[in-house]
C-alpha cells in the first residue's frame, strides 16, 4: 500500500526550531521528487518545499525561503522539513506529498498525500 | 510570480446541479494545472491533472477544461459527497494553491 507518514510536530516556542519527517512505503521513493504542503487552521493550503527525486535540486516557497530546509534520505525512505527561526504565522498542518509521475522534477499534481502532522508557533 | 485566483469563494447548491468553479492565472501555465478536493479534517484529493485528466477512481461528474491562464472544474450533477472545499494548483512554476472554493449546501 502507497503511504506517507509525517510525524515531529509539537508546539514550539515563536524563535525556535522543530525537524518534521515523513515516512514513505509502497513505491519507489528513490525515484520521486517530494513536497511539503502546508495549511495553516480554517486557510486555504499553500506549498512549502520540494525536493527532487536525487535530493540535489531543492526549492521553496518565497514564506519559508532562508528559514526551512529540505532534505531526504533515499536509503531510509524518508524526507525531512527542518523549519528554523518559526513565527506564528508557521502554525499550521504539514502535509507530505508526492506525484506518481516521475518526471517531475520538482511539483506535480499531487495523488499522495500524508495524513499531515500539526506545528504550532506560540510562546 | 504567478498568482492564482478562484471563483466564487463560495458556492451554495442542492444535489443534482450543475457546478462550475473558475481558476485563473496571472501568467500562461500552459496545462499545468490540478484540482483537488478537501473535507475537514482531512487531506485533499487529487480530481484533475493536467487540466482535464481525470484521476483514476474519481467520478466521471469531475470535469476540467481550460489551457493557459483559464481552467474550469465543472461536477455535472452534484451529489452529497461533493460538499467539499475545492481548490486548484499550478505546477507549471513550482508549485501554487488557489484560495478555495467552498460548495454548500444551499
Amino acid at each position: 500500500e502507497v503511504q506517507l507518514l509525517e510525524s515531529g510536530g509539537g508546539l514550539v516556542q515563536p524563535g525556535g526550531s522543530l525537524r518534521l519527517s515523513c515516512a514513505a512505503s509502497g513505491f519507489t521513493f528513490s525515484s520521486h521528487a517530494m513536497s511539503w504542503v502546508r495549511q495553516a487552521p480554517g486557510k486555504g493550503l499553500e506549498w512549502v518545499s520540494a525536493i527532487s527525486a536525487g535530493g540535489d535540486g531543492t526549492y521553496f516557497a518565497d514564506s519559508v525561503k532562508g528559514r526551512f530546509t529540505i532534505s531526504r534520505d533515499n536509503f531510509k525512505n524518508k524526507v525531512y522539513l527542518q523549519m528554523n527561526s518559526l513565527r506564528a504565522e508557521d502554525t499550521a498542518i504539514y502535509y507530505c506529498a508526492t506525484q506518481t509521475d516521475a518526471t517531475m522534477v520538482c511539483c506535480g499534481a499531487f495523488d499522495i498525500w500524508g495524513q499531515g502532522t500539526m506545528v504550532t508557533v506560540s510562546s | 510570480d504567478i498568482q492564482m485566483t478562484q471563483s466564487p469563494s463560495t458556492l451554495s447548491a442542492s444535489v443534482g446541479d450543475r457546478v462550475t468553479i473558475t481558476c485563473r492565472a496571472s501568467q500562461s501555465i500552459s496545462s499545468w494545472l490540478a484540482w483537488y478536493q478537501q473535507k475537514p479534517g482531512k487531506a485533499p484529493k487529487l480530481l484533475i491533472y493536467k487540466a482535464s485528466s481525470l484521476e483514476s477512481g474519481v467520478p466521471s461528474r469531475f470535469s476540467g477544461s481550460g489551457s493557459g491562464t483559464e481552467f474550469t472544474l465543472t461536477i455535472s450533477s452534484l451529489q452529497p459527497d461533493d460538499f467539499a472545499t475545492y481548490y486548484c494548483q499550478q505546477y507549471n512554476s513550482y508549485s501554487l494553491f488557489g484560495p478555495g472554493t467552498k460548495v454548500d449546501i444551499k
